[in-house]
């Protein structure tokens, strides 16, 4: 298996700009984690679904973050308008079988977003 | 403020010696794990210990959890210059929470 694929590995945009992350979790995994780290905050958790459907969206810092998951393979992470705060590496990880959510997480090699 | 906080922050120890992380968190738990992460890269899942165990082994890790206080540590013995990394407790419960990290340096 490839792992957990994240797109773009790098991502330079300017402020206000709409920037689209993009996930394919690891085959049969049913779980899918986004989450943020940046030097002052460590590693947050921004939203995880189970089966397609979010959960827990609560880490999700504002409306300008949306993110999605039509299908078992494949998730995205918006964030619409992009602002330089938002500059940090994202990651996306997923775990599977019964009681997934408590299972280890396999973890993407992340996006490095920086906007000016 | 983070339920898993990893103590010290930095750790740089020679080729050979022990290192010794500690985490802490504040509600209960599912289980605890612990990852590692090298520079640029993402992390990877090292041990799972279960809130029902008190010290779990894997080759040269050993994690030990005192759910009383709350804690858990990594030991990494006979530590080489490849270990050089950040490691990161998670606490899994009704929420995700992953720690601030530790930097250790192994220095050949």
């Amino acid at each position: 298996d490839a792992g957990v694929i994240q797109s773009p590995r790098h991502e330079v945009t300017e402020m206000g700009q709409e920037v689209t992350l993009r996930c394919k979790p690891i085959s049969g995994h049913n779980s899918l984690f986004w989450y943020r780290q940046t030097m002052m905050r460590g590693l947050e958790l921004l939203i995880y679904f189970n089966n397609n459907v979010p959960i827990d969206d609560s880490g999700m810092p504002e409306d300008r973050f949306s993110a999605k998951m039509p299908n078992a393979s494949f998730s995205t992470l918006k964030i619409q308008p992009s602002e330089p705060r938002d500059s940090a590496v994202y990651f996306c990880a997923s775990n599977g079988l019964r009681d997934s959510s408590y299972n280890e997480q396999f973890f993407g090699p992340g996006t490095r977003l920086t906007v000016l | 403020s983070q339920q898993g906080e990893e103590d010290p922050q930095a750790l740089s120890i020679q080729e050979g010696e022990n290192a010794t992380m500690n985490c802490s968190y504040k509600t209960s738990i599912n289980n605890l794990q612990w990852y590692r992460q090298n520079s640029g890269r993402g992390l990877v899942h090292l041990i799972l210990i279960r809130s029902n165990e008190r010290e779990k082994h894997s080759g040269r890790l050993r994690v030990t959890l005192d759910t009383s206080k709350k804690s858990s540590s990594l030991l990494i013995t006979a530590s080489r210059a490849a270990d050089t990394a950040s490691y990161f407790c998670a606490t899994i419960g009704n929420q995700f929470y992953f720690g601030t990290g530790t930097s250790l340096t192994v220095i050949p």
